[in-house]
């Protein structure tokens, strides 16, 4: 079974743009979660998406958006791009019934 | 609000020695444990998770966790480390909110094994 996809691995923007990153969950998992790991604040929650709706948000501004599709696919998008957006994005997808998800391999974003 | 300390933020060990990574959590509410691996340059693999039942939990690679509910502790160890365990190990308490399983991390600990 493949695992947790994500695209692009690697990603450099200039402040003030906007960028949208892709997660393909596991086939089958309906549960599609995002957080941000960074080297000062570690590893916080973004959103949390089931069945095409945003069932969890975390404290982020509201420059961080997400949607999920209905083949569970799951996009994020963030505007107006700051330096300390650098970062990297992990998805994970779950069963949403065994509590355990399953992590992609990350988004590298550099914002220069 | 749920919280997690990872109380060393850098353990070095040599290789065949045993090694114990500390967690402790806060939560009014009953938990879900979890103890996560990251390589360099990799999203995160979960190594081993405490759900309910037995507070002894084993996980892959030679992993194992005890849960201490009085003490509110969830600490990883491994009899013997290997040079592959180097790596970052994170402690996750899932925060679950009408349904909706969010995990909140803690800040990591960085195990290095040395020849």
């Amino acid at each position: 079974k493949a695992g947790v996809t994500q695209t692009p691995r690697y990603l450099i923007k200039t402040r003030g743009q906007q960028v949208t990153l892709s997660c393909s969950p596991i086939s089958g998992h309906r549960s599609v979660s995002w957080y941000q790991q960074t080297p000062g604040q570690g590893l916080q929650f973004l959103f949390e998406y089931f069945s095409e709706t945003q069932r969890n948000k975390g404290n982020f501004p509201g420059r961080f958006s997400g949607r999920q599709f209905s083949n569970s696919r799951s996009e994020m998008n963030v505007s107006t791009l700051e330096l300390g957006d650098s970062a990297l994005y992990l998805c994970a997808s779950s069963l949403a019934a065994d509590y355990e998800q399953y992590f992609g391999p990350g988004t590298r974003l550099t914002v220069t | 609000a749920q919280s997690v300390t990872q109380l060393d933020s850098q353990v070095p060990v040599f290789e065949e020695a045993p090694v114990e990574l500390r967690c402790n959590y806060s939560s009014s509410v009953s938990v879900y444990l979890f103890w996560y691996v990251q390589y360099p340059n990799q999203g995160l693999q979960l190594l081993l998770k405490y759900l309910s039942g037995s507070t002894l939990v084993k996980g892959i690679n030679g992993f194992e966790a005890e849960f201490n509910k009085s003490q509110t502790s969830f600490h990883l160890r491994k009899p013997s480390v290997h040079i592959s365990d180097t790596a970052e190990y994170f402690c996750a308490v899932s925060d679950i909110q009408g349904g909706s399983e969010k995990l909140v991390f803690g800040k990591g600990t960085k195990l290095t094994v040395n020849p």
